[in-house]
């Protein structure tokens, strides 16, 4: 079985201040990691996903997250936010034993603030 | 590309009417699609995966004959909420993964408020 903590529900910060969404995963398998965006009133968006390779990845919108497989993290990231940025952020993970199955993490409401 | 539809975006209807939800893969082909169960301020809830030519798989504690899966194509899923009740009134995602992906692309949601 799998789970994934989203470690803050709420993030609030200022514009063009950097940012970090916290996100630890357990897996007793391999793992997929995925962070969705959800704008309020719409389905979710994918920012970006770790399958393999570099543990270092970059996504849309100017966000990136790393890979830790020592500290089952991955972690989200941006150096610089915009108002825009605002929304719901989700962690998700999934093996190859789950057919594309999802696990998601509560969530983490990221406001920025002008 | 992998963009995925639904429809409605939006339904309201009485107690006791049966409501039907469409989930479509506009550019790819999905034996695999997945509905999910939103409430205000939550995460999302895995109901079942819908398979193409086969039954659906619930999770637990998801009644079947309550919410009716269909997969009747590559790009067609719907959801059938029978008799629905206000406690269904709910955010309704679905979701599909392209052949031989690990992606999952999700859909814009539907709203249902059951009066």
């Amino acid at each position: 079985a799998q789970s994934v903590t989203q470690l803050d529900s709420q993030v609030p910060v200022f514009e063009e201040a950097p940012v970090e969404l916290r996100c630890n995963y357990s897996s007793s398998v391999s793992v997929y990691l995925f962070w969705y965006v959800q704008y309020p009133n719409q389905g979710l968006q994918l920012l970006l996903k770790y399958l393999s390779g570099s543990t270092l990845v970059k996504g849309i919108n100017g966000f990136e997250a790393e890979f830790n497989k020592s500290q089952t993290s991955f972690h989200l990231r941006k150096p610089s936010v915009h108002i825009s940025d605002t929304a719901e952020y989700f962690c998700a993970v999934s093996d190859r034993s789950s057919g594309s199955r999802l696990t998601f993490g509560e969530g983490t409401q990221l406001t920025v603030n002008p | 590309g992998a963009v995925v539809s639904q429809h409605p975006s939006r339904v309201i209807c009485k107690s006791g009417t049966s409501v039907k939800i469409e989930c479509r893969s506009l550019d790819f082909q999905a034996t695999t699609m997945f509905w999910y169960r939103q409430f205000p301020k939550q995460s999302l809830m895995l109901m079942a995966t819908s398979n193409e030519g086969s039954k659906a798989t619930y999770e637990q504690g998801v009644e079947k004959d309550k919410f009716l899966i269909n997969h009747a194509s590559l790009t067609l899923s719907t959801l059938t909420v029978t008799s629905a009740h206000p406690e269904d009134s709910s955010f309704y995602i679905c979701s599909a993964p392209p052949e031989s992906q690990e992606t999952q692309y999700f859909g814009p949601g539907t709203r249902l408020l059951v009066l």
